[in-house]
């Protein structure tokens, strides 16, 4: 099956410093990547859908400003959480489906970030 | 609002007996339906998705679920439980009102399989 690959898996960081989280397709394109958020023993929350080539589509009650997404290739979006608190501490998860597909998405191993 | 319910925070489970986790969905039109299971810091491994066809679809690791379109129920099953099942289920909808192209998850159930 498709392979989606996250970078880093643990995290740690001060308060007011930035987190880049990488979310990479190792064996197909993805034209659209997801990002979640997960709260401990909560569901998955959506945060934004990342477009290869274009701005990023966030849901409602997410701060385009703090969570920055890129998606500059067919293999790789990014989430950078800048000017970091405690609050942002959560475990953050990609998932991409193979471009040109519907169905199952697959999903990366996850990122623990804990912010200090 | 469209909405996926799992009513069960746990299900316990002797290992070699049957098992059902339990999902309702709100959802105008024909969602696509998915299984998911997540182990403890890991991320979600697909087990099973319905979107048309046979209402009774088999995934993987010996996992089932029933589609009954008049219960809007997608429940989640198997014949004999495994201890080395014991993880966090969710259940998700895709609908067409995004474009087949969000999941909407359910708050999970945590299936714990006992010797």
């Amino acid at each position: 099956g498709a392979v989606v690959s996250q970078h880093p898996s643990w995290v740690i960081c001060k308060s007011g410093t930035s987190v880049k989280i990488e979310c990479r397709s190792l064996d197909f394109q993805a034209t659209t990547m997801f990002w979640y958020r997960q709260f401990p023993k909560q569901s998955l929350m959506l945060m934004a859908t990342s477009n290869e080539g274009s701005k990023a589509t966030y849901e409602q009650g997410v701060e385009k400003d703090k969570f920055l997404i890129n998606h500059a290739s067919l293999t790789l979006s990014t989430l950078t959480v800048t000017s970091a608190h405690p609050e942002d501490s959560s475990f953050y998860i990609c998932s991409a489906r193979v471009t040109g597909t519907t169905g199952e998405l697959f999903f990366g191993e996850g990122s623990r970030l804990t912010v200090l | 609002a469209q909405s996926v319910a799992q009513p069960e925070d746990q299900v316990n489970v002797a290992e070699g007996n049957p098992l059902t986790v339990k999902c309702t969905y709100s959802v105008s039109g024909n969602p696509y339906l998915f299984w998911y299971v997540q182990y403890p810091n890991r991320g979600l491994q697909f087990l099973l998705k319905y979107i048309t066809g046979d209402n009774l679809v088999k995934g993987s690791y010996g996992f089932e679920a029933e589609f009954n379109k008049s219960q809007t129920s997608f429940h989640l099953k198997k014949p004999s439980a495994l201890v080395s099942d014991s993880a966090l289920y969710f259940c998700a909808v895709s609908p067409l009102s995004g474009g087949y192209n969000k999941l909407i998850f359910g708050a999970g159930t945590r299936l714990a399989v006992h010797p």
